[in-house]
């Protein structure tokens, strides 16, 4: 079955550059995506990937797409506070586009 | 342009009852999917509905049933509820569910006692 995994916890000051890992494990999930969650609320789309290409670029947002070791991340450049919160990666599953099998968060923390 | 939206955001059942949430997906958007979201279990995916008609189910008891209006509204009904089921119910909705971006609410948070 899918499987995504995160690790649960990052640390970073004001201004670095951060870096959310993820790994998964269905071979043909279309889409990839990273979600935020601030406390008491919902996911909030920050970007997604389809599975053909290697990176996307949004802003202060980079993700990087290892196919072969089925291995996205997400960069942020210059961490701000607001940062702070969980971020989910999903992917889609076999049964279809609006079916995400969703990690179990990273919980990003941005000290001043 | 409005995003999707959640009713009830908060409430409270004791157990043995049954719930009913709403979601209204972004204008022109026909597919709806729920998720529920616990500490324990995560984000798992409930339903999917397209066009009125469940696409897509996933690994949760027959007490979790939804449905879709023609306006692309759905509700989701949980029936005999048990404490488990306290959780965050989150709506997603996308165009067409093919392909691309899902965009969530701001859930609708159920505590059973």
């Amino acid at each position: 079955g899918e499987d995504v995994e995160q690790s649960l916890f990052l640390s970073v000051r004001e201004g670095d550059s951060s870096v959310i890992n993820c790994t998964y494990t269905d071979s043909s999930s279309t889409y990839l995506y990273w979600y935020k969650q601030e406390p008491g609320a919902g996911l909030q789309l920050l970007t997604y990937i389809f599975s053909n290409m290697d990176m996307k670029q949004d802003q202060r947002l980079t993700v990087l797409l290892n196919k072969k070791d089925k291995h996205l991340s997400l960069r942020i450049a210059d961490t701000q506070t607001g940062d702070s919160a969980i971020y989910f990666c999903a992917e889609t599953d076999p049964r279809g586009y609006s079916t995400l099998t969703f990690g179990k968060g990273t919980m990003l923390l941005v000290s001043p | 342009k409005a995003g999707v939206t959640q009713t009830p955001r908060y409430l409270i059942k004791t157990r043995g009852q049954q719930v009913t949430l709403s979601c209204s997906p972004i204008s022109g958007h026909r597919s709806v999917s729920w998720y529920q979201q616990t500490p324990g279990q995560g984000l798992q995916f409930l339903f999917e509905y397209f066009s009125e008609t469940q696409r897509n189910k996933g690994n949760f008891p027959g007490r979790f049933s939804g449905r879709q209006f023609s306006n692309s509204r759905s509700e989701m009904n949980v029936s005999t509820l048990e404490l488990g089921d306290s959780a965050l119910y989150l709506c997603a909705s996308s165009l067409t569910g093919e392909a691309g971006e899902l965009f969530f609410g701001e859930g609708s948070r159920l505590t059973v006692l």
